[in-house]
């Protein structure tokens, strides 16, 4: 089947470490993005990236890196430097007008 | 500031009972609007897409309107169900240069009950 597939679903971290969450489509779409949603609050944009090897910072990207290896791959890493990281993340691949989305993974600091 | 504005916040209705959901936008040039419905601890799927030229499209029991004059949209839908139980996303995509960075509302969250 044809989608946007993210791992973990559920996601639990210590405080000061490093995850990575993956994002991987099959649908032959360029772009890709990151998004964080919080209760209340309408998605933020982390990161995107048009073409591979290539990516953009987003509203709020302080905390997060990404890469672009391949068209079909675009992980985040929220880093030890995010202050705040307990939130849904969702991400998407986009083809003209429509965004695409993953199902999600909710990542909780313990 | 782009911006997307959604009301009610929540609303809750029995089932088989209509409701309307609103959006207002300032997002500009624009480019097109969407209807998302986000399951509990899932992703968005879309509904509907609205263009500049576009009024009315509806999506089974789901109708949506476009006044691109005031900047307004609603999202209608007829004889609820329990399924329909979600949050509700107005997403309004700005044109070429702002087309890859979409705004998104912060969402109605509707429950139908028995």
């Amino acid at each position: 089947d044809g989608g946007i597939t993210q791992s973990p679903k559920y996601l639990f971290r210590k405080e000061g470490q490093n995850v990575t969450l993956s994002c991987e489509q099959n649908l032959n779409h360029d772009a890709m993005y990151w998004y964080r949603q919080d209760p209340g609050q309408g998605l933020r944009l982390i990161y995107y990236s048009q073409i591979v090897n290539d990516f953009q910072k987003g509203d709020i990207a302080e905390g997060y890196s990404v890469s672009r290896e391949k068209k079909e791959s675009f992980p985040l890493t929220v880093t030890s430097a995010q202050k705040n990281p307990t939130a849904f993340y969702l991400c998407a691949s986009r083809t003209g007008t429509e965004a695409f989305f993953g199902q999600g993974t909710r990542l909780t600091v313990v | 500031k782009n911006q997307v504005e959604q009301s009610p916040q929540s609303l809750i209705i029995l089932e088989g009972k209509n409701c309307t959901l609103q959006c207002n936008y300032t997002v500009s040039p624009f480019s097109n609007l969407r209807w998302y419905k986000q399951d509990t601890g899932r992703g968005p799927v879309s509904l509907t897409i609205m263009t500049f030229s576009e009024n009315t499209k509806s999506n089974g029991r789901y109708t949506a309107t476009l006044d691109a004059d005031t900047k307004q949209s609603s999202l209608h839908i007829t004889a609820s169900q329990l399924s329909d139980s979600a949050s509700y996303i107005c997403v309004v995509s700005g044109q070429t240069g702002t087309a890859s960075k979409l705004t998104f509302g912060t969402g109605t969250r509707l429950q139908v009950t028995l």
